[in-house]
C-alpha cells in the first residue's frame, strides 16, 4: 500500500517552455501532497503544501506564478513550471500524506528530473 | 524557526556493524519522527516512523526517541553495502498538521 506515482520520470525541454509534472497516490486518498525541489548533493527543499479543493501553500521564497500547483481530486496533484529556465532545473519529488491513519507520513513518488536547455 | 540536525558525514562503518545515525530537532511540540533512506539519484523511502519515547525495532532498525533530550537515533545491526544511502531524519508537529521538517541528511557508507 501507499504508493505514489509520479510522471514524467525526466523531462528535457528548451528553455521558455512550461512543464507539467503529475503526482498521484494510486491506493490511497491524499488529503495534503508536498512538493520539493533538490538540487545535486543538497537537501529536500520543501517548495509547497497542496490540500485539495484549495489554494496551494508556497514556501518563502518559490515563485507561486512560476510553480503553479493544482490539487483538484484526492489522488492528484499536478506541478508546472512555467516559462522553465535553465536555472529551474533539479530534480522535483512529490509527496502525499493522509489525514487518516498513521500521524503526518509522506509517502514519495519517485522524483521527476528536469533538464532545461 | 523549527530545525532538525544531522552530521553531514559520511559515517564509514564496516560490512557487519551496527551502524548508528543521530538527529536533534529544536521544536519540543514535535510529535512524529521518520527516518526515510534516499538512495543517490532516487526519492526518498520510508524506513521507520515513531511516535513514544524509547525503542521501536523492525528486522534490521532500531529507531530510538528521547523527548526530554529531543533527540532521536537509527541502529542499523548488520550493516550491509546496500544499506550505503543518505538517511534523512524527519520531524513532524500533531494536530493534524502534516508538514513536516527534514534535516540535511547523513550520509552511510559501508565498507565490504
Amino acid at each position: 500500500g501507499a504508493v505514489v506515482s509520479q510522471h514524467p520520470s525526466r523531462v528535457i525541454c528548451k528553455s521558455g517552455t512550461s512543464v507539467k509534472i503529475e503526482c498521484r497516490s494510486l491506493d490511497f486518498q491524499a488529503t495534503t501532497m508536498f512538493w520539493y525541489r533538490q538540487f545535486p548533493k543538497q537537501s529536500l527543499m520543501l517548495m509547497a503544501t497542496s490540500n485539495e479543493g484549495s489554494k496551494a501553500t508556497y514556501e518563502q521564497g518559490v515563485e507561486k506564478d512560476k510553480f503553479l500547483i493544482n490539487h483538484a481530486s484526492l489522488t492528484l496533484s499536478t506541478l508546472t513550471v512555467t516559462s522553465a529556465h535553465p536555472e529551474d532545473s533539479s530534480f522535483y519529488i512529490c509527496s502525499a500524506s493522509t489525514s487518516g491513519g498513521l500521524k503526518n507520513i509522506q509517502y514519495f513518488g519517485a522524483g521527476t528530473r528536469l533538464s532545461v536547455l | 524557526q523549527k530545525e532538525v540536525e544531522q552530521n553531514s558525514g559520511p559515517l564509514s562503518v564496516p560490512e557487519g556493524a551496527i551502524a548508528s545515525l543521530n538527529c536533534t530537532y529544536s521544536d519540543r511540540g514535535s510529535q512524529s519522527f521518520f527516518w526515510y533512506r534516499q538512495y543517490s539519484g532516487k526519492s526518498p523511502e520510508l524506513i521507520m516512523f515513531i511516535y513514544s519515547n524509547g525503542d521501536k525495532e523492525d528486522g534490521r532498525f532500531t529507531a530510538q526517541l528521547n523527548k526530554a533530550s529531543q533527540y532521536v537515533s537509527l541502529l542499523i545491526r548488520d550493516s550491509q553495502p546496500s544499506d550505503s544511502a543518505t538517511y534523512l531524519c524527519a520531524v513532524g508537529q500533531d494536530g493534524g498538521y502534516q508538514k513536516v521538517t527534514f534535516g540535511t541528511g547523513t550520509k552511510l557508507q559501508v565498507i565490504p
